[in-house]
């Protein structure tokens, strides 16, 4: 049972536009969420969080949404850059710090120069 | 921010054999955790490796096929034993830190295909 669902497996942006990366949770529980950016044959790398006292973080070009009623997070990335092509990796956690992630299938983004 | 290396990088074994993967943190670390990327999937939690005692092993995963070493707060190894095909995946450790904004933190990944 996937409690963590990213329902777009990729997504294509013009370079300098804004990329919205979507991720859905069933798990009421969850309180601290994360996005995490992995490159081909890297492990993933820490974006962003938030957790659930807050409905938005920023962090950059990098902005986290939350809406906790609708269980629903999206991460936003202005401008997108070439480099930011690669798998993006939403995360929940049912408690406070990042000990127990429950993860989601990814997003693919790719930056078109 | 901890730096975590992992070896080796990517192997390819045939069935029945067994992998140990090392991973190795540039600072003590209380817990560490092994997970699991199988081709088109998510990152699943394989289990949990606390220094001093055995491994908590998450729900499909068990000891026998996945034996965990932790003998210091920087180092642990996971063994892949009696592969098949199936097992070929994508294998990672991590650990936790950040401060205010706790992450965890992975290492490049172990590329295993069982052939």
């Amino acid at each position: 049972d996937q409690q963590v669902k990213q329902n777009s497996p990729s997504l294509s942006v013009q370079e300098g536009r804004i990329s919205i990366l979507n991720c859905d949770y069933t798990n009421s529980m969850f309180d601290y969420f994360l996005w995490y950016k992995k490159y081909p044959a890297e492990g993933p790398t820490f974006l962003i969080s938030i957790s659930s006292i807050k409905d938005k973080n920023e962090d950059g070009r990098f902005t986290v949404f939350l809406n906790k009623s609708a269980k629903h997070l999206s991460l936003h990335i202005v401008p997108s850059q070439p480099g930011d092509s690669a798998v993006y990796f939403c995360a929940a956690s049912p408690g406070t710090g990042a000990n127990n992630l429950f993860f989601g299938t990814g997003t693919r983004l790719t930056v078109i120069p | 921010s901890a730096v975590i290396s992992q070896k080796p990088s990517r192997d390819i074994c045939q069935r029945g054999t067994s992998l140990t993967i090392q991973c190795q943190v540039d600072s003590q670390v209380t817990m560490m955790f092994w997970y699991r990327q199988q081709p088109g999937q998510s990152l699943t939690l394989i289990a949990t490796a606390n220094q001093g005692s055995e491994a908590t092993y998450e729900s499909g995963f068990v000891i026998d096929k996945f034996p965990i070493s932790r003998p210091n707060l920087t180092f642990s190894t996971l063994t892949v034993s009696n592969m098949s095909p199936e097992d070929s995946s994508i294998y990672l450790c991590s650990v936790t830190g950040g401060g205010s904004q706790e992450t965890q933190y992975f290492g490049p990944g172990t590329r295993l295909l069982v052939l």
